[in-house]
């Protein structure tokens, strides 16, 4: 079965830091892009991060440029964001997502279940 | 940025319905556009790819249709289980974007 497990949410005061992992079970990793895809409490759904299969290209939304970091390990099947400098508008869940591409973010079609970040004092 | 504007925000309906939601590009997009369901506590499900390819697994009722600026996502006659929040979304550039949401509510 194809799955995709968010962990690594928490509540941080504002300017700490997080990592979330999203491990991937059921397919080639490697041969897919990967995306963070957020939704604030009760809004809309906002692209976050994308790396392709590879990890060599990164794309980063321009709300978390210079604070997040998207990384992958192959050999580990598991995707990263680390977020940096957190800001009480980065209070979300967490979705990580498959693309149904290697080389490019085309469509998400397998969605993980979420983790939640609340940032707060 | 291209901003993808969806319309109405809401719509109530009836099973048995034809439903039929908008998105609109700020720029041309061709057909990089993605249609997504989401229901309550739930990750979002890919829909429509490519504007108007039908993700496996999905019933034909679901359609989408468009290019350019201008895309449609239609339930031929929806049922109870489709009563939902549905996003658009382009692939066409980064960062890529959403629609606000469409919420198809009971009438």
């Amino acid at each position: 079965e194809v799955q995709l497990l968010a962990s690594g949410g928490g509540l941080v005061q504002p300017g700490g830091s997080l990592r979330l992992s999203c491990a991937a079970s059921g397919f080639t990793f490697r041969n897919y892009a990967m995306s963070w895809v957020r939704q604030a409490p009760g809004k809309g759904l906002e692209w976050v991060s994308g790396t392709t299969g590879g990890g060599t290209r990164t794309y980063y939304a321009d709300s978390v440029k210079g604070r997040f970091t998207i990384s992958r390990d192959n050999s580990k099947n598991t995707l990263y964001l680390q977020m940096n400098s957190l800001r009480a508008e980065d209070t979300a869940l967490y979705y990580c997502a498959k693309d149904v591409e290697e080389a490019a973010l085309m469509a998400f079609d397998i969605w993980g279940q979420g983790t939640m970040v609340t940032v707060s004092s | 940025d291209i901003q993808m504007t969806q319309s109405p925000p809401s719509l109530s309906a009836s099973v048995g319905d034809r439903v039929t939601i908008t998105c609109r590009a700020s720029q041309t997009i061709n057909t990089f556009l993605n249609w997504y369901q989401q229901k309550p506590g739930r990750a979002p499900k890919l829909l429509i790819y490519a504007a108007s390819s039908l993700q496996s697994g999905v019933p034909s009722r679901f359609s989408g249709s468009g290019s350019g600026t201008d895309f449609t996502l239609t339930i031929s006659s929806l049922q109870p289980e489709d009563f939902a929040t549905y996003y658009c979304q382009q692939s066409y550039s980064t960062p890529r974007t959403f629609g606000q949401g469409t919420k198809v509510e009971v009438e």
